[in-house]
């Protein structure tokens, strides 16, 4: 089975602080994306990657800045985060032959006071 | 502006009829759409998709029907069983296969099954 695990299901922290979103896949997948989900919006692309080191900006990346030095791991950086940036973080990757079929991690809940 | 328009956020559906979940978008070149089901604190998991030179692809108890005309499409399941209450995602993509992009979603639909 693929398994895409996010480090975290629940996170605080405060405005201004660099958040740090750590994604990790064990199929080999190249494609790796980050998405937020907000209620009466459904998922919002925020960046993916096709590439160890290559990124691409999706539909809403401001505010966001993401790493992938590894294939199996990407991260999602919030360098000074907002309260408007509270909600669901999701992390998905999917194989470059068949990028649609993505598969998802449960979600990191993100709360910033 | 949204270009993936689920328009009713939820529907009740009695168990062993059918369900029927809707979706309508606007860029005319998407190429392949999919279903997306999720479960409350698990993420999204892929149902069902279909290129868009189909205008049907069915797979046991879930069919899905393309309108290219009406840039319209619609999930149905038949007959719903109450393990499908769940949330329900439309997702559109410009590419049918190879390559990297994001998929554009709709807002949703939160199904439930009576019993």
């Amino acid at each position: 089975d693929v398994k895409v695990t996010q480090s975290s299901r629940y996170l605080v922290k405060r405005t201004g602080e660099k958040v740090f979103l750590e994604c990790v896949q064990d199929m080999d997948h190249e494609n790796m994306f980050w998405y937020r989900q907000d209620p009466g919006l459904g998922l919002r692309l925020i960046y993916f990657s096709y590439d160890v080191k290559m990124k691409e900006k999706g539909d809403i990346p401001e505010g966001y800045s993401v790493s992938r030095e590894k294939k199996e791991r990407f991260s999602l950086i919030l360098e000074s985060a907002s309260t408007n940036q509270t909600s669901m973080y999701l992390c998905a990757s999917s194989f470059a032959g068949n990028q649609n079929i993505q598969y998802f991690g449960a979600g990191t809940r993100l709360s910033v006071l | 502006d949204q270009q993936v328009k689920q328009n009713s956020p939820s529907l009740s559906v009695q168990e062993g009829r059918i369900s029927i979940l809707n979706c309508d978008y606007t860029n005319s070149m998407f190429d392949y759409f999919l279903w997306y089901k999720k479960y409350p604190a698990e993420g999204p998991t892929f149902l069902i998709s279909i290129s868009s030179i189909k205008d049907k692809n069915e797979d046991g108890r879930f069919t899905v029907f393309l309108n290219k005309s009406a840039k319209h499409l619609s999930l149905h399941i038949v007959p719903s069983q109450p393990g499908d209450s769940a949330v329900y995602f439309c997702a559109a993509s410009l590419y049918s296969g190879g390559g990297a992009d994001g998929l554009t979603f709709g807002k949703g639909t939160h199904l439930i099954i009576q019993p």
